[in-house]
């Protein structure tokens, strides 16, 4: 079955320091995505970045990338330059054939 | 259209009403999903249609549940005999497969509370 773990139910972080928000996840399908959403205090879920399993380079949206490390099965966030309204849940998702599976979220907060 | 809608925003309703809600995604996204999302916790799928078909559904889906896509544009979906336990965020998310990595626009969301 598919899953998504994501270890760190909460972190902290300086303005302007970069953090790293772990995931990672199981599936027995050879193709299948993983993304990160953002979900602000307002509730709508926000697309940050994609990673398709036959990429061969890690995915980056501006301050956004992705370290996919396939072999150990893990799709970590890296968000540089830290700022106040990065302060969201985060949550890792896959998508592998017919199922969509996400994370049960990251709450990051940046700190003044 | 700017994005994924649904309606209503909020729902509070009694137990063992029927609630429906409505979605209506990107108009050139062929790909439509419910979740339902509770308080802490990420996005639960429960459903997904491509077109008016529907594809998948959560085995976690109690037949109280079903959902409609009648013609391939707007989907409903429908709770019967509601229970204090399906009070959650209701989220609908579009996408479309002409894309390679087949990202999900989400609405805001239906939050239902049940009595």
């Amino acid at each position: 079955a598919q899953k998504i773990t994501q270890t760190q139910p909460g972190m902290f972080v300086q303005e302007k320091e970069a953090v790293t928000l772990d995931c990672t996840y199981d599936t027995s399908d050879p193709s299948y995505g993983l993304f990160w959403y953002k979900q602000p205090s307002s509730g709508e879920m926000i697309f940050l970045i994609y990673q398709g399993s036959y990429d061969q380079q890690n995915a980056t949206e501006g301050r956004y990338s992705l370290n996919f490390q396939k072999a150990r099965k893990s799709a970590n966030l890296v968000i540089s330059a830290s700022q106040l309204g990065d302060s969201a849940m985060y949550f890792c998702a896959m998508a592998s054939g017919q199922n969509f599976v996400f994370g049960p979220g990251t709450r990051l907060s940046v700190l003044p | 259209d700017t994005g994924v809608s649904q309606n209503p925003r909020h729902k509070i309703t009694k137990r063992g009403q029927n609630v429906t809600f409505r979605c209506d995604p990107i108009s050139e996204h062929n790909r439509l999903y419910w979740y339902r999302q509770t308080l802490g916790q990420g996005p639960e799928f429960l459903t997904y249609f491509q077109n008016e078909a529907q594809l998948e559904k959560s085995r976690l889906l109690s037949d109280r549940f079903s959902a409609e896509r009648p013609k391939g544009s707007f989907s409903t979906l429908e709770i019967q005999r509601t229970e204090q336990g399906d009070s959650a965020m209701y989220l609908c998310a579009s996408s479309s497969t002409g894309t390679e990595r087949d990202e999900q626009f989400f609405g805001p969301g239906t939050r239902l509370t049940v009595l």
